[in-house]
């Protein structure tokens, strides 16, 4: 069975810093695909970043890139020159193998920017 | 693009009460995801179609849950007898999975308390 775990509760940084945030996973499965989304304090939950098991290089979108050490079953996310919206909480998700639509979220990590 | 859409936005119930959700995910999209998301957690998936057919409800409370998603298109999510542990935030996505993009994109979520 997956599972995913993010261990850092709360993290509070200042802005225009970078933030990595931690996320372990568990898996059977030599296919897997993983995600990172955000929800703002209005409930929305935005789709930021993903990585698909077999691609060796770390995803970068916009400020938003991810460290993946396959190895530890790791997959950090890093936010680089941070802004106060990017003030949220963040969950890692994994989805294992192919013809597999089930998510399996993380408990989050909720993220302040302070100005 | 319209993203994901749901009502209501907000229910406030008395235990022993019904209640529906509805959602209408992104035009096109042909799966579509009921997740529960108590206070302080990360979404839970409780069931999941393509199309109009149930894929998986495995963690769908069957006796008092019910979801349909009869045309394909929208879906309604029905809590027949309500307790005060099914408060939490619903929330709906959908992604177009036959296409190869299997992101999932969220809807604002419908909060649901309990009383």
């Amino acid at each position: 069975a997956q599972k995913v775990t993010q261990t850092q509760t709360s993290i509070s940084v200042m802005e225009k810093t970078t933030v990595t945030m931690d996320c372990v996973y568990e898996t059977q499965d030599s296919s897997y695909f993983l995600f990172w989304y955000k929800q703002t304090a209005s409930g929305e939950i935005v789709f930021l970043i993903r990585q698909d098991s077999y691609k060796k290089e770390n995803a970068t979108v916009g400020h938003y890139s991810l460290n993946f050490q396959k190895p530890k079953s790791s997959i950090g996310l890093i936010i680089t020159a941070t802004q106060i919206e990017d003030s949220a909480v963040y969950f890692c998700a994994m989805r294992e193998g192919d013809g597999n639509e089930k998510i399996t979220f993380g408990a989050g990590t909720k993220l302040t920017i302070k100005p | 693009e319209a993203g994901v859409t749901q009502s209501p936005r907000y229910a406030v119930l008395q235990e022993g009460q019904a209640v529906s959700f509805w959602c209408d995910p992104i035009s096109g999209h042909d799966t579509l995801y009921w997740y529960q998301q108590p206070r302080d957690q990360g979404p839970q998936l409780l069931v999941y179609f393509r199309d109009e057919a149930v894929i998986d409800n495995s963690q769908l409370p069957s006796d008092r849950f019910s979801a349909v998603r009869p045309k394909g298109t929208n879906s309604t999510l029905k809590i027949q007898s309500a307790k005060q542990g099914d408060t939490a935030t619903y929330l709906c996505a959908s992604s177009f999975f036959r296409t190869g993009e299997d992101t999932q994109y969220f809807g604002p979520g419908t909060r649901l308390l309990v009383l």
